[in-house]
């Protein structure tokens, strides 16, 4: 299976620090995407990061790709209450539909 | 709103009840799907339209019956089903199957179902 599995199940910080959730995969790729889920809602497309790619940022999101160790991180600088949410990592590859992660669980505390 | 819209938002449903749920985009994508979202599962796949045409059906028991009538819609019709099948179902959508891969999937916010 390419299913991603995110790590750590569960984090929980403080407003204006950083977070850095990991995904990791078994099988090769040609793109990973990475999604969030508020509580009880659909997921939203966050960034999509391609195999020949090393790094995308938007925003305040930051996405390394590292195929050799077949691994994705999201960073997420100076966080906000706002980010609490589940976040997904979505691996695919060519003909083959998203296969999803389990999640990391963010709560940012006030 | 995502342009991707499903209703009901709840739906409570006895294990002899007939069901139906909705789900609608308004952005021009060709390709839908539905996931299954239990506690502490990952998303499940369920079924794939491209082009109103069923491309995945994910061994998906028979009491799910997928419907999609048009590029736009697309059900799910529920029938005799278990406590276990309870969880939040999520549709998607994208430009079609293999734009998917570059752009990602729009979802709508979901059905939260409950079978008693």
């Amino acid at each position: 299976s390419q299913q991603g599995e995110e790590d750590p199940q569960a984090l929980s910080i403080q407003e204006g620090e950083n977070a850095t959730m990991n995904c990791s995969y078994k099988t090769s790729i040609n793109n990973l995407q990475w999604y969030r889920q508020n509580s009880g809602r659909g997921l939203v497309h966050l960034i999509l990061i391609r195999s020949n790619e090393r790094e995308k940022h938007s925003g305040r999101l930051r996405v390394t790709l590292d195929t050799s160790k077949k691994s994705s991180s999201l960073l997420i600088t100076a966080s906000r209450a706002a980010d609490t949410a589940s976040y997904f990592c979505a691996t695919s590859n060519y003909g083959q539909n998203f296969v999803f992660g389990p999640g990391t669980r963010l709560s940012v505390l006030p | 709103e995502t342009g991707v819209t499903q209703t009901p938002r709840h739906l409570v449903m006895g294990m002899t009840n007939k069901k139906s749920l909705k789900c609608e985009q308004h952005l021009g994508h060709n390709a839908m799907y539905w996931y299954k979202q239990s506690a502490k599962k990952p998303l499940e796949l369920m079924f794939v339209y491209n082009f109103k045409e069923q491309t995945e059906n994910n061994s998906v028991p028979s009491r799910f019956s997928p419907e999609c009538p048009n590029s736009s819609h697309l059900f799910l019709h529920l029938h005799t089903l278990q406590p276990e099948d309870s969880a939040l179902y999520l549709c998607a959508s994208s430009q079609d199957i293999d734009f998917a891969a570059t752009y990602g999937y729009t979802f709508g916010s979901g059905t939260r179902l409950t079978v008693v």
